[in-house]
């Protein structure tokens, strides 16, 4: 299995412009994270499905980020319009349960630049 | 307010000696922990793990021991190697039934040849 892919692995973008990141789960994985890094705040949760159906959104910072799961294999979060504030390491992980274990399988992450 | 809690941002130790990286939390509601390794430019990895109802759980050279009443777990790493060398983040998920995840800031740790 090839994990989690994530792509772009980096970006940079002019403030006000949209950005996509986008995510492949593991197959077989039936719920997506998404996850934002930085300094300050650490590895935050900005949403997560769960059979494709947005399941806590709670962490999505504002009206400027969205994110969908338009089917198993596939997700996208979308920032519309960017700012710099926004530059971060976004990560997305499936999550899995194996040998009475549970934890998420993490992507490689889109490092954001917004300039 | 910081439901997961690693005080000690750095550490580094000598090959061959053991390391302890701590973690503490704030939610007793948290029933299973978790650590993640991660090394620059790539994605956190999954190390180990424990439930509520044990105190200690070994997987070779890494061990993480759980004490609830003071709401704090621990990974010791022994003997240490330099490929060790990473950030380590605690996380913990509550008992309900969201599957979300709760990290620690996490520890560098760097060690030496």
């Amino acid at each position: 299995d090839a994990g989690v892919i994530q792509s772009p692995r980096h970006e940079v973008t002019e403030m006000g412009q949209e950005v996509t990141l986008r995510c492949k789960p593991i197959s077989g994985h039936n719920s997506l994270f998404w996850y934002r890094q930085t300094m300050m705040r650490g590895l935050e949760l900005l949403i997560y499905f769960n059979n494709n159906v947005p399941i806590d959104d709670s962490g999505m910072p504002e009206d400027r980020f969205s994110a969908k799961m338009p089917n198993a294999s596939f997700s996208t979060l979308k920032i519309q319009p960017s700012e710099p504030r926004d530059s971060a390491v976004y990560f997305c992980a499936s999550s899995f349960w194996s040998g009475g274990s549970y934890g998420y399988t993490f992507g490689s992450g889109t490092r954001l630049t917004v300039v | 307010d910081q439901q997961v809690k690693q005080n000690s941002p750095s550490l580094s130790v000598q090959e061959g000696r053991i390391s302890i990286l701590n973690c503490d939390y704030t939610n007793s509601m948290f029933d299973y922990f978790l650590w993640y390794k991660k090394y620059p430019a790539e994605g956190p990895t999954f190390l180990i793990s424990i439930s509520s109802i044990k105190d200690k759980n070994e997987d070779g050279r890494f061990t993480v021991f759980l004490n609830k009443s003071a709401k704090h777990l621990s990974l010791h790493i022994v003997p240490s190697q330099p490929g060790d060398s990473a950030v380590y983040f605690c996380a913990a998920k509550d008992q309900g039934g969201s599957e979300k995840l709760v990290f620690g800031k996490g520890t560098k740790l760097t060690v030496n040849p």
